[in-house]
């Protein structure tokens, strides 16, 4: 199955920009990938999700300042003019057929 | 507006059973794979369940697999986790989702399990 690595912490300054990784293994290095917030005490909220070709979809009221890019089997998801209320758990997300993976989690910390 | 309302969790024993349920509303229930995933005090996510639209494709995580059974209602727009033999392991909020083009789209609010004597 596939396997999702993440940082386990990222730090920001308000007002500045930071970027999340996610990586997938070599043997799954296509596979679409989407980004999931939590923030303290909520569930998870779907952001955005990109496929191996690099087309991505955002979901529905995701600010303007969340974005994301993909190389190979490296996907980043970017906060600009990083908000208080990003101070949140960033997951990846994957699946195929029979299974679906999540990362292990990048705690964001707003300085 | 695409809601999913989870119920059914609490207090178990090791041992015991427990059935959880997701209300969906404000979609066409039957078109879409729903899916279960819990989360453990200060954990991470973790995938445990999946079913299809029509109820006819089950998926399961090795570590719910033989314990566990997803189902669904469609002409309820509802769907069901059964667990049983459950474990200390089983601790954790329990968010239904929705899956979009295979993703997931839509979160619950989640419903605490837990399982302690």
């Amino acid at each position: 199955q596939p396997v999702l690595t993440q940082s386990s912490s990222a730090s920001a300054s308000l007002g500045s920009s930071v970027k999340i990784t996610c990586s997938l293994d070599s043997g799954h290095s296509t596979y679409i990938i989407a980004w999931h917030q939590q923030q303290p005490g909520k569930a998870p909220r779907y952001l955005m999700k990109f496929e191996g070709s690099g087309r991505n979809t955002k979901g529905s009221g995701v600010p303007d300042r969340f974005s994301g890019s993909r190389s190979g089997a490296d996907c980043y998801f970017t906060i600009s003019n990083v908000q208080s209320e990003d101070e949140a758990d960033y997951y990846c997300e994957t699946w195929d057929r029979n299974t679906r993976v999540f990362g292990g989690g990048t705690k964001l910390t707003v300085l | 507006e695409v809601q999913l309302l989870e119920s059914g969790g609490g207090l178990v024993q090791p041992g015991g059973s427990l059935r959880l349920s997701c209300a969906a509303s404000g979609f066409i229930f039957s078109n879409y794979g729903m899916i279960w995933v819990r989360q453990a005090p200060g954990k991470g996510l973790e995938w445990v369940s999946a079913i299809g639209g029509d109820g006819s494709t089950t998926y399961y995580a090795d570590s719910v697999k033989g314990r566990s059974t997803i189902s669904r209602d469609n002409s309820k727009n509802t769907f069901y986790l059964q667990m049983n033999n459950m474990r200390a392991e089983d601790t954790a909020l329990y968010y239904c989702a929705k899956l979009e083009a295979g993703g997931t789209a839509t979160w619950g609010q989640g419903s605490l399990v837990t399982v302690s004597s």
